[in-house]
């Protein structure tokens, strides 16, 4: 049983383009939540989804972020117009429906916005 | 979700038990105890998580007070790729849907050799 992967491990952008981060939850998961580590601090949650819903976005930055969880297909957490304060560490977790269980994270994203 | 206290960093000689501890004085009856670890530059890794008994797993034991103000954290025999940042999290369960973990700054453990 594979772990969560994410995809991709590095990402290097330009100020001003789009990022585009992929999340495979485990097999059998059906939560998934983004969260985001910035250099020398703690996780801080983003977004939380089930499978094509949106469960709560409380820590979604209001502008340029977005994230998905198709019925098909990974999770996707998309930054439009990236800007240096972009530059982080992005992991994403995934739970099966059964809520009382441990989450496992994947090994995350380094986007760095240059 | 209940608040988490814990120390800034501890040491640990190798070998020796780890006790890492962590209050949570404002815990409510249906938010469980779980404690992720996470080591440098890694993704978080869970090691253990429980509601009101003593938990035990291949990785750590995990001791709540009886009024489960408060937590343990136990490794019994640390090594050195136990180094990491210990994040005690408390969070709220229900049937069907399981609330967001919020970390806090954790406790740096470092294991000396």
């Amino acid at each position: 049983n594979a772990g969560v992967m994410q995809n991709p491990r590095h990402l290097v952008r330009r100020r001003g383009q789009e990022a585009r981060l992929r999340c495979s939850p485990m097999k059998g998961h059906s939560h998934v939540y983004w969260y985001r580590q910035l250099p020398e601090e703690g996780l801080k949650f983003m977004v939380y989804l089930q499978k094509e819903n949106i469960i709560d976005e409380s820590g979604m930055p209001k502008e340029r972020f977005s994230a998905e969880f198709p019925k098909e297909g990974p999770s996707i957490l998309r930054i439009q117009q990236v800007v240096r304060g972009d530059s982080a560490a992005y992991f994403c977790a995934s739970s099966p429906l059964r809520g009382d269980t441990e989450a496992f994270f994947g090994q995350g994203t380094r986007l760095t916005v240059v | 979700d209940a608040k988490t206290t814990q120390p800034t960093s501890m040491d640990c000689a190798e070998g020796r038990a780890a006790n890492l501890p962590c209050n949570h004085s404002t815990i409510s009856g249906n938010e469980y105890v779980y404690w992720y670890r996470q080591i440098h530059s890694q993704g978080p890794q869970y090691i253990i998580h429980g509601l009101k008994n003593n938990e035990t797993n291949e990785m750590a034991s995990l001791i709540i007070t009886e009024d489960r103000k408060s937590s343990t954290l136990i490794l019994p025999h640390a090594t050195l790729r136990d180094t990491a940042v210990y994040y005690c999290i408390v969070r709220v369960v229900s049937s069907g849907s399981a609330r967001q973990l919020t970390f806090g700054s954790g406790t740096q453990l470092t294991v000396l050799p």
